[in-house]
């Protein structure tokens, strides 16, 4: 089946730096990526999502970059503020699958 | 809001009790899937029903079990509780059968702790 890595596990950074979350996956069969951001005791919220047909898709200050020959997708975050504090997860779906598979997740703690 | 309603919040039990955790998608959607995260395994996909059939499967116990009704809402049935039962347990929404890439809309979770 799929496997997702995530790294880092936890990540800190000064209000205003970038923040980058690599993901990789095992499965070369996945052709969709979404990232979900987890607020302490909330639920996940679907934040960015790229497809195997696209290399990079941007959204405000939040990208996501995918290399499909390599199995590795990432989510950069720039001008971080306090509020993007959060626990960030990546996951991969396999095309005409149903079974999303979810990172470790990457605790991520802005300090202003 | 994401419009994905769980119930109930919380839910304190004893081990070897049985309890049932429910679920309403999103005005729409008709699949719902489960997901069981805990602090040493993240989130974990369970099971998924769309228009009331199992559609996909993961790693669920077999002391667990999910339906999907009529009306589209699906209730997890986790039965001979164990302490490592205890855990977050969300569902989430999609419009279709969730093959092409549909984004899933989760609920706000129900925190089982099993003492």
């Amino acid at each position: 089946g799929e496997n997702v890595e995530q790294h880092p596990s936890t990540l800190s950074v000064q209000e205003g730096d970038s923040a980058v979350i690599k993901c990789t996956y095992s499965d070369s069969a996945s052709n969709y990526f979404p990232w979900y951001k987890q607020e302490l005791g909330k639920r996940p919220q679907l934040i960015i999502d790229i497809r195997s047909n696209v290399g990079e898709k941007k959204d405000q200050r939040i990208a996501v970059t995918l290399n499909k020959t390599a199995k590795h997708f990432s989510l950069h975050i720039t001008e971080t503020q306090p509020e993007d504090s959060a626990v960030y997860f990546c996951a991969a779906l396999k095309a005409a699958g149903n079974k999303l598979t979810f990172g470790g997740g990457t605790r991520v703690l802005v300090k202003p | 809001d994401s419009g994905v309603t769980q119930t109930p919040k919380h839910l304190i039990t004893a081990t070897g009790q049985r309890v049932t955790l429910r679920c309403s998608p999103r005005s729409g959607d008709l699949s719902v899937y489960w997901y069981q995260q805990s602090l040493d395994q993240g989130l974990q996909f369970l099971i998924q029903y769309y228009n009331g059939e199992e559609r996909a499967k993961g790693n669920i116990l077999e002391r667990f079990s999910a339906q999907q009704f009529p009306d589209l809402h699906s209730e997890l049935n986790l039965s001979s509780l164990e302490l490592g039962d205890s855990a977050l347990y969300f569902c989430a929404s999609s419009v279709g059968a969730g093959g092409s890439g549909e984004t899933q809309y989760f609920g706000p979770g129900t925190r089982l702790l099993v003492l």
